[in-house]
């Protein structure tokens, strides 16, 4: 079965440069949710998007902006980046409209480990 | 606002036995879901097994099962025959419904279980 894709899977940037990441969910989903794991930490929720609208926001920095795109695939814009944003992202998709049967569990990406020096 | 509780950092089993992991949440929602992801070495976040609050039966996957007490806020994980890889992190996770199409996941600190052969 198809799984959500994120690319790149690993990626190191300098202090103050951009990063993109990028998430392809899985077919059928309409929503997309992005998390941030620092080390030893449990994920936490920085911004979903439905249909291409931004549906919640969690404790995502200012710095930082996503949006999803018409086919579904969404991208995390990292600015300004600083040694604490080093962590990993993870992108997760599910129904976000439920029909008879469906599952509304959020499925996750392999993950983007992101390394600020 | 919602909380879970993990309240075993780390646990150790022997192979070929059966282990349980604690969990116990706060809210005031009646209707929500929970969940336990297993995070290996990897660090791909992997869905274990799931449970919907209004289900009274206690859900099961192969060697995993749960032990839901909505009274007591209670949603324990018991591994069946502990294998090697079962060594991981496993997350308790509580869903909510937060509106247009997007559903907000609260994950506790995490267990980290070792298998021991």
């Amino acid at each position: 079965a198809a799984g959500v894709i994120q690319s790149p899977r690993h990626l190191i940037k300098e202090k103050r440069e951009t990063a993109t990441l990028k998430c392809y969910p899985i077919p059928r989903h309409d929503t997309v949710y992005w998390y941030q794991q620092g080390p030893g930490q449990d994920p936490q929720f920085l911004i979903s998007f439905y249909e291409k609208m931004q549906s919640d926001k969690g404790s995502i920095p200012d710095r930082f902006s996503a949006q999803q795109f018409s086919d579904y695939h969404s991208e995390l814009n990292m600015s300004s980046l600083e040694l604490g944003d080093s962590a990993l992202y993870f992108c997760a998709s599910s129904l976000g409209l439920l029909l008879a049967g469906d599952h509304n569990e959020q499925f996750f990406g392999p993950g983007t480990r992101l390394t600020v020096l | 606002a919602q909380t879970v509780t993990q309240s075993q950092p780390e646990m150790s089993v022997q192979e070929a036995e059966t282990v349980t992991l604690s969990c116990t949440y706060d809210t005031s929602e009646s209707n929500y879901y929970l969940f336990w992801y297993k995070q290996p070495p990897s660090r791909q976040m992997i869905l274990v097994i799931r449970q919907e609050a209004y289900k009274q039966q206690n859900a099961t996957e192969n060697r995993f099962s749960v032990n839901f007490q909505k009274a007591a806020k209670s949603f324990s994980l018991k591994i069946s025959d502990s294998q090697l890889g079962d060594t991981a992190m496993y997350f308790c996770a509580f869903m909510i419904y937060s509106g247009a199409g997007s559903y907000q996941l609260t994950f506790g600190k995490g267990t980290k279980l070792s298998v021991i052969p």
